[in-house]
């Protein structure tokens, strides 16, 4: 089973600090993908990469930025945290082709105090 | 753009109930349909998915079939059971694209 992991389920921080939020896939996709979920909102992209050092902006990508230095990892970073940044951060990867599904990470709770 | 619309929740339903969750999407070309699931405390999960007209998607004892004409793939379930409390999501996924469209998902509450 493809098996995407991130690295913590919750976290808080507070205002105007750095955060990491990692992701590790385990199936060797060139595809990740980090989105954030907000209620009534649904998942909104931020960022996704389609190979190593390789990235592209999704929806709302002000305020973050992205890393992939391995095609396992994909992190996200906050530059500067913010309240309004508070949400559920949600990471997944998928294998380059048509038709072929995302596989999702359990979930990063964020909050930003 | 693509975009996904899917009906807003929450939907509250009794056990054996019928479920619809209905979906229109929006795309240019033949996009590959798909519904995710979200378990309370839990990232997303595919349920199925359906990657040309007339496809049915099926798991679970849920469905979905691939309507062109309509630009719809509907969620169907004939009779919920508790276990199916949970946040839908409708997704699309353009041809030779990468990146999957959500819809704004649709809570469902099963009720004993």
């Amino acid at each position: 089973d493809v098996k995407v992991t991130q690295s913590s389920r919750y976290l808080v921080k507070r205002t105007g600090e750095k955060v990491f939020l990692e992701c590790v896939q385990d199936m060797d996709h060139e595809n990740m993908f980090w989105y954030r979920q907000d209620p009534g909102l649904g998942l909104r992209l931020i960022y996704f990469s389609y190979d190593v050092k390789m990235k592209e902006k999704g929806d709302i990508p002000e305020g973050y930025s992205v890393s992939r230095e391995k095609k396992e990892r994909f992190s996200l970073i906050l530059e500067s945290a913010s309240t309004n940044q508070t949400s559920m951060y949600l990471c997944a990867s998928r294998r380059q082709g048509a038709n072929t599904e995302a596989f999702f990470g359990q979930g990063t709770r964020l909050t930003v105090v | 753009g693509n975009s996904v619309t899917q009906m807003e929740g929450p939907v509250t339903l009794s056990e054996e109930a019928f479920l619809t969750i209905n979906c229109t999407y929006t795309a240019t070309g033949y996009p590959s349909l798909f519904w995710y699931v979200q378990y309370p405390g839990e990232g997303l999960q595919l349920l199925l998915k359906a990657t040309k007209a007339d496809d049915k998607g099926s798991n679970k004892g849920f469905e979905a079939t691939y309507r062109k004409e309509t630009t719809s793939f509907h969620l169907e379930k004939g009779s919920v059971q508790v276990s199916d409390s949970a946040v839908y999501f409708c997704a699309s996924l353009k041809a030779a694209g990468n990146k999957l469209t959500f819809g704004g998902g649709t809570r469902v509450l099963v009720k004993p």
